[in-house]
Order: C-alpha cells, then structure tokens, then sequence
C-alpha cells in the first residue's frame, strides 16, 4: 500500500538536545511538508519542499530544520532553539504533478519536553 | 490573501442527529475545495472533495457542495454516528501548482450515544 510514513509515534526531549523525526512516502509526490498541531488548534506549515535538494520556510520555521536529499524522504530536526517544541507533529505529501490535488498525511509523531 | 473560516467548535450532538459544519473561503480565483477528518491521535484523512463551482463531494454519508455564490462549502450528514466524532477541517488549493493548501482552524464534534 502506498503512503506516508512517520516515525516515531511518540518521542521525548530532553533540554538542549536536538531530535530528528522521520517521514518516508512511498507515493512519488514531487512535494513534502511538515506542520505542527497544538492542543485544540490547527495546522501550522513549518517548511515545505517541491522537488528534491529543494526547501523553503513556512510560517513558523524557528528552531526547526529540514532536508531533502531523497524524493522519498523529508526529515525534520528540532533544534534546541525551539523553545517551546512540545506537539503533534504531521508530515504531508501532494503530487505537483497534477494541480488542485489534496495532501496526504502521516499518522504524526508526538513529541514532548522531559 | 487567501483564507479559509469555519465555525469554532466544539459541536455537540446526539446519534442520529442532523450535522451541518459550516465552511467559507476567500481566494482570488476558483479553488479547490476539500474537507479532511482527524480521529484521535491520528494525521488528516481527506473526506471529500470538489474542484469547482456547483460540484457535490461525499463520502461515508457526508456531502458538501461548493458554492461560488456565496464561497461556502459547508460540510452535512442526514444521521450522525458515535464513530463521526473527531476533528473536522476545511481546506483549500489554488490551481497554481506552487500554491499550499490553507487550512481551516477545525471543528471538533462530539456525539454521544
């Protein structure tokens, strides 16, 4: 079956340290994007890539990073200058081959501050 | 700029009751227009879509149409069940290809048995 892949479901902090979680597709979407959820909120973008070797900022990308060296996988790092990283955490993929097209998600990796 | 408003939740309901979440957007052109599901602890399902004016997307008893008249897309079931429970969001995507999909805050429903 196609589709998107996050791991892990759950992961921990601990101050100062950084923690890279993973997203695979298995769809060949050309774009990735990774948002973060709060409590009761929605959706906000934190870097999106278009094709690979490629990637650009969304609306609160401080204190994150990404990468983009295979078309199947859009890692994302939460740097210990995120003060504040505790969320749920989706990854999405879209086809820009062909416009107008929905995003599909990962089932999300959880992350919190020890 | 583009935007998408639907109404806050939560939304509380009985089983078997008529659901209507409303859903309105603002874009400079013709959009696409989707709603997505989230259950508990898990990422966003795509529910429905439509891709223009007049056009009806359903799914699993839900239906919503796209109105350009009055740029709604307003989300409804005839019976809900307790399994409907979870977030609802509306969204939206320009034709351009480099366009994002904006979302809706999202509507939490609850239905009790």
């Amino acid at each position: 079956d196609g589709g998107i892949t996050q791991s892990p479901k759950y992961l921990f902090r601990k101050e100062g340290q950084n923690v890279t979680l993973s997203c695979e597709q298995n769809l060949n979407h050309d774009a990735m994007y990774w948002y973060r959820q709060d409590p009761g909120q929605g959706l906000r973008l934190i870097y999106y890539s278009q094709i690979v070797n490629d990637f650009q900022k969304g609306d609160i990308a401080e204190g994150y990073s990404v990468s983009r060296e295979k078309k199947e996988s859009f890692p994302l790092t939460v740097t210990s200058a995120q003060k504040n990283p505790t969320a749920f955490y989706l990854c999405a993929s879209s086809d820009r081959g062909l416009s107008n097209q929905p995003q599909h998600f990962g089932d999300g990796t959880r992350l919190s501050i020890l | 700029g583009n935007s998408v408003t639907q109404m806050e939740g939560p939304v509380t309901l009985s089983e078997e009751a008529f659901l209507t979440i409303n859903c309105t957007y603002t874009a400079t052109g013709y959009p696409s227009l989707f709603w997505y599901v989230q259950y508990p602890g898990e990422g966003l399902q795509l529910l429905l879509k439509a891709t223009k004016a007049d056009d009806k997307g359903s799914n699993k008893g839900f239906e919503a149409t796209y109105r350009k008249e009055t740029t709604s897309f307003h989300l409804e079931k005839g019976s809900v069940q307790v399994s409907d429970s979870a977030v609802y969001f509306c969204a939206l995507v320009m034709g351009n290809r480099d366009d994002k999909i904006i979302f809706g805050k999202g509507t939490r429903l609850h239905i009790l048995p």
